[in-house]
């Protein structure tokens, strides 16, 4: 059965401190592997797509990268407007499977 | 370039009716995807449309049904509506012949149900 899992659930950062947000995946026919930041009453905004193990990808002040089992996303010296929910989603036969997210808070 | 739309963006309804729900695709967009998300939790895959057929259903009942129209844009539509169904309805477009991978969401539909 696929599952994907991430961890923090919540996460509390100072502005400029840096840290990772981990995405646990198995996930049959994998056919990548999407990020995607969701603010509240939103829909989710696309982020990145990884498609190979080792594969890496940056935006301003993230950068996302993969294994063949998990993928991380490094948020480096956040600001308050990085407050967000991030969720990660396995791509499998013509659908996407959600984390349930992490929500990041940001801090001045 | 006009993105994913969808309507209404807010609704409320008692269980037991049913709702339609719309979605205007991204330009050069032929592939639609609905997407469930309760509060607190992940969206969750309804199913997707392609050449104005159903191509792939996630867990849900068959009274969750759809619909896509030449142009690309397509509906949801729920029946016999139940309390459990209320949730942010995402629609989502892509290129199937691209495969970019890419899949860009609209804003959602908040559905209410009591």
């Amino acid at each position: 059965e696929d599952q994907v899992t991430q961890s923090p659930e919540a996460l509390r950062l100072q502005e400029g401190e840096s840290s990772s947000l981990n995405c646990s995946y198995t996930v049959s026919g994998l056919r990548g592997l999407f990020w995607y930041r969701q603010d509240p009453g939103k829909g989710p905004e696309f982020l990145f797509t990884l498609y190979s193990a080792g594969e890496e990808k940056e935006k301003e002040r993230l950068k996302a990268t993969l294994t063949k089992k998990e993928s991380f996303l490094h948020i480096t010296a956040p600001k308050p407007e990085d407050s967000a929910t991030y969720l990660c989603a396995p791509r499998g036969t013509d659908k996407l499977i959600f984390g349930t997210g992490t929500r990041l808070q940001v801090f001045p | 370039e006009t993105g994913v739309t969808q309507s209404p963006t807010h609704l409320i309804k008692t269980r037991g009716q049913q709702v339609t729900l719309r979605c205007s695709s991204q330009s050069g967009h032929n592939t639609v995807s609905w997407y469930q998300q309760a509060l607190g939790q992940g969206p969750q895959f309804i199913f997707q449309y392609y050449r104005e057929e159903e191509n792939g259903r996630g867990n849900f009942p068959p009274r969750f049904s759809g619909l896509q129209f030449p142009n690309y844009s397509s509906e949801l539509n729920v029946n016999a509506l139940e309390l459990d169904d209320s949730a942010l309805y995402l629609c989502a477009s892509r290129d199937r012949n691209r495969d970019t991978g890419e899949l860009f969401f609209g804003e959602g539909s908040r559905l209410t149900v009591l």
